[in-house]
This record gives structure tokens, C-alpha cells and sequence, in this order.
């Protein structure tokens, strides 16, 4: 058990309509990662915040948005949905931002969009 | 820009063969590196790390060498089991840039 907790475990939903996946970073992590897996382009880093703050976005579409809250947990919102957005959506903490430590990862959440 | 490149897969062994998955990255600064697996049906698990040129990350057998000279960190086991088939996943992390770069992972299979 990485620590990192992710709900739901498994979405599915219909296009145009919108989802919020939730996360609660290991106890004591600052930094909350996103990630999307697909099979036909890997690990896609989506955004990042620490502490609070968006530090960096990667290649995250505009339909997309993610807040971190004061209690440290994270959530991604995914609206007007289509097709292509199924994938896996991970989760990831660290204690600091970029400094030489590890990611822990959650399980993630599988969304199907039908 | 900062990125890895992995092997392609899929690496299918016998059980007790040797194991050996290549990375190698691209880094603007001084990149932390890591190997990550994942499970079927589970997230990515860290397996090692290497924060300094000539590091060498262990654990469960796996060991990988960080290699300046060459921008790369092989991934390598001795003798591999059954258990040991998932996907390996090489990463990095450059100091201010706030985020981790996989590379496309390589999937390992270990027949009996």
C-alpha cells in the first residue's frame, strides 16, 4: 500500500458529460501529481501542485482542470467528455516539489467513456 | 527537454535467465533517476532510485548504476522469476522542473 488513495477505482460514463476523480496524498506529502495512461502513449504528466499551488502543467486539455485543497487532497475535473479520454488517471505524491525524492502512486482510477 | 527512452518491449525470459532493460534520458540539470513496475491491474510501485552520478539503486534483486558519462541506467536482475513479469517504467526528475518523466515502459514476461 503505496498511501496514496484514489476514488473511485473504476468510472464509467457517457460522452459530454463530466467527471471528478479525487485523490488524498500520503500523510505528510505536500505534492499531488496527475497522470494519465493510455495504451498508445504511456504515462502523460497532466499538472502539479504543492502545497496548494499549481507548479507545472504538462499537456492537460482545457476541458480539464484540478484544484489541491487545504487539507492537502487533490481532485481532476474531466467535463464535455468524448471517447478518447478513457484511460487510466493516476494519482502520485511526494513530500517536495522536484528535490531528489520519489513519486508514491496510487492505484488509479480506470474511466471508460462510452 | 528532459526525456527517457526505454527499450521497446515485449522482453519474454525464461525463468532464472538474466535481465537487462536499457534507459537512457536526456536532462537539461542533474536528473534524480528512477525504475518504477507495475502490476496488472495496479499502479506503479518504486523499485529504485539513484539521486548522483555512479549511485547504484538495489532492492529485490533489481539493481541499476547511474551512468553520466553515457546518460543512461540500465535496469538489471540476475536470475529472473515468474513473479517478476509487469511493466518497467525508467523515470526522471530535474530539480524546479515539478514533475517526473517515464519513459513508454517495457513489458517483461518470465515463462516457468
Amino acid at each position: 500500500d503505496s498511501g496514496v488513495t484514489q476514488t473511485p477505482k473504476h468510472l464509467i460514463t457517457a460522452t459530454g458529460q463530466r467527471v471528478t476523480l479525487r485523490c488524498s496524498p500520503r500523510s505528510g506529502d505536500l505534492s499531488v501529481y496527475w497522470y494519465q495512461q493510455s495504451l498508445d502513449q504511456g504515462l502523460q504528466f497532466l499538472i502539479q501542485y504543492y502545497n496548494g499551488e499549481e507548479r507545472a502543467k504538462g499537456n492537460i486539455l482545457e476541458r480539464f482542470s484540478a484544484q489541491q485543497f487545504p487539507d492537502l487532497h487533490s481532485e481532476l475535473n474531466l467535463s464535455s467528455l468524448e471517447l478518447g479520454d478513457s484511460a487510466l488517471y493516476f494519482c502520485a505524491s511526494s513530500a517536495h516539489s522536484g528535490l531528489n525524492t520519489e513519486a508514491f502512486f496510487g492505484q488509479g482510477t480506470r474511466l471508460t467513456v462510452v | 527537454g528532459n526525456s527517457v527512452t526505454q527499450m521497446e518491449g515485449p522482453v519474454t525470459l525464461s525463468e532464472e535467465a538474466f535481465l537487462t532493460i536499457n534507459c537512457t534520458y536526456t536532462a537539461t540539470g542533474y536528473p534524480s533517476l528512477f525504475w518504477y513496475v507495475q502490476y496488472p491491474g495496479e499502479g506503479l510501485q518504486l523499485l529504485l532510485k539513484a539521486t548522483k552520478a555512479d549511485d547504484k539503486g538495489s532492492n529485490k534483486g533489481f539493481e541499476a548504476t547511474y551512468r553520466k558519462e553515457t546518460t543512461s541506467f540500465h535496469l538489471e536482475k540476475g536470475s529472473v522469476q515468474v513473479s517478476d513479469s509487469a511493466v518497467y517504467f525508467c523515470a526522471l526528475s530535474v530539480k524546479g522542473t515539478y514533475k517526473y518523466i517515464f519513459g513508454t515502459g517495457t513489458r517483461l514476461k518470465v515463462l516457468a
